[in-house]
């Protein structure tokens, strides 16, 4: 069974650009949230998304955006680029239940230049 | 809203000698904690989760951790720390309704031979 996956696993890209992350949850999870971690940091949930929409967001600019697809995958997408964004960007998948663990993949380390 | 608070930034030990992290957490409701793990450039590996069962919980890696509501703590333990033990260990909280876990600032565990 395969655990939660993201790609890709590191990204280099320059200030004012567009990047697009993917995620690909644990087989049976239906839920799919996004974390950022800066580096010393613990990660700072970004949004949430269940059945195609986000259900909940955390306190990022709307630079930052989501999707979620009919097989439950998502991409998150961040326009244009500051070198703050630099960060790990952790997806976590679970089920539709605050009481259930949520399990996360291995992150994408995104770089701005 | 929901928080917690790891009492401790670094915590160093020698090999087989036991691990005390702490962690206090603040909720209005009945909480979903949980205890992550996080090896250098890994993603976040659930420890364990108390979800108002057993206020005891066993974990993975002989460790675990008591849920002691009059003391608003959830402090994870271990009997006897092992090399592989060294990571950064983060306590959580599931915010109410839709599972957003907002984090602790973590606890860096040192291990010595």
């Amino acid at each position: 069974d395969a655990g939660v996956t993201q790609s890709p696993t590191h990204l280099i890209k320059t200030r004012g650009q567009q990047v697009t992350l993917r995620c690909s949850p644990k087989s049976g999870h239906d839920t799919v949230s996004w974390y950022q971690q800066a580096l010393g940091q613990g990660p700072q949930f970004i949004f949430q998304y269940y059945e195609e929409e986000e259900r909940q967001r955390g306190n990022f600019p709307d630079r930052f955006s989501g999707h979620q697809f009919p097989n439950y995958s998502s991409e998150l997408n961040v326009n244009a680029l500051l070198l703050g964004d630099s960060a790990l960007y952790l997806c976590a998948s679970s089920l539709a239940d605050r009481r259930q663990a949520a399990f996360f993949g291995q992150g994408t380390r995104l770089t701005v230049v | 809203a929901q928080s917690v608070t790891q009492l401790d930034s670094h915590v160093s030990v020698s090999e087989g000698t036991p691990v005390l992290l702490r962690c206090n957490y603040s909720s209005s409701y009945s909480p979903s904690l949980f205890w992550y793990v996080q090896h250098p450039n890994k993603g976040l590996q659930l420890l364990l989760k108390y979800t108002s069962a057993a206020t005891l919980v066993k974990g993975i890696n002989g460790f675990e951790a008591e849920f002691k509501k009059s003391e608003t703590s959830f402090h994870l333990t271990k009997p006897s720390a092992h090399m592989s033990d060294a990571a950064e260990y983060f306590c959580v909280v599931s915010d109410t309704g839709f599972q957003k876990l907002v984090f602790g600032t973590g606890t860096r565990l040192l291990v010595s031979p």
